[in-house]
């Protein structure tokens, strides 16, 4: 069982470019949820989505982010027009769906660097 | 919604000793209640959780308590060693919504030799 995978670790990019963050959840899992971790604080809930659907993007900015889990293939966090406000890691989880929605494994996380 | 309060953030102990995290939670309908450890460039990993339905949890060096009516929770370290200094987070989960665990802000626990 590989967990939960995401990639990449590491990435760089300009002011105004767009960064994509992938997750693939754990064998059977059919939840995901994104979270962001700036330096020294805790965890800030994002997003939260099954197969094609978005439950809940309460934690979501209103603009320049979105997340997608398509039917085929892993959750994409997408940033567009990135600023360096957005220079942080971020952590995707995933549960195994109702009955056990609240347990969450966390992927390594994906630290984004903006220049 | 739900909002966990961690003390304290950074925690110091001997080798050897216990070490004692607590956190509280705002939102009475919440149920369950992680904690999960995080090293150095590494994602959160489950170390141990309570639901609302027992008042303790221990695994081996590793206990939850819980008081419900107070609204905290707090995870005791017992013997502790160097491969535990980490940052820990508590979490709560209400049930009722479709959002996703609330986090404490972290303590850094640092195990002195």
């Amino acid at each position: 069982n590989a967990g939960v995978m995401q990639n990449p670790r590491h990435l760089v990019r300009r002011r105004g470019q767009e960064a994509r963050l992938r997750c693939s959840p754990m064998k059977g899992h059919s939840h995901v949820y994104w979270y962001r971790q700036l330096p020294e604080e805790g965890l800030k809930f994002m997003v939260y989505l099954q197969k094609e659907n978005i439950i809940d993007e309460s934690g979501m900015p209103k603009e320049r982010f979105s997340a997608e889990f398509p039917k085929e293939g892993p959750s994409i966090l997408r940033i567009q027009q990135v600023v360096r406000g957005d220079s942080a890691a971020y952590f995707c989880a995933s549960s195994p769906g109702v009955a056990g929605a609240n347990v969450l494994t966390f992927g390594a996380g994906s630290r984004l660097t903006v220049l | 919604g739900e909002n966990v309060e961690q003390h304290p953030s950074t925690l110091s102990v001997q080798e050897g000793d216990s070490a004692v995290i607590k956190c509280t939670y705002s939102d009475s309908a919440s149920n369950y209640f992680p904690w999960y450890k995080q090293e150095l460039g590494k994602g959160p990993q489950l170390i141990i959780d309570i639901r609302s339905n027992v008042g303790e949890k221990k695994d081996q060096r590793i206990a939850v308590t819980l008081n419900k009516t107070a609204k905290h929770f707090s995870l005791h370290i017992t013997e502790t060693q160097p491969e535990d200094s980490a940052v820990y987070f508590c979490a709560g989960f209400s049930g009722g919504g479709a959002d996703g665990l609330t986090f404490g802000k972290g303590t850094h626990l640092i195990i002195q030799p």
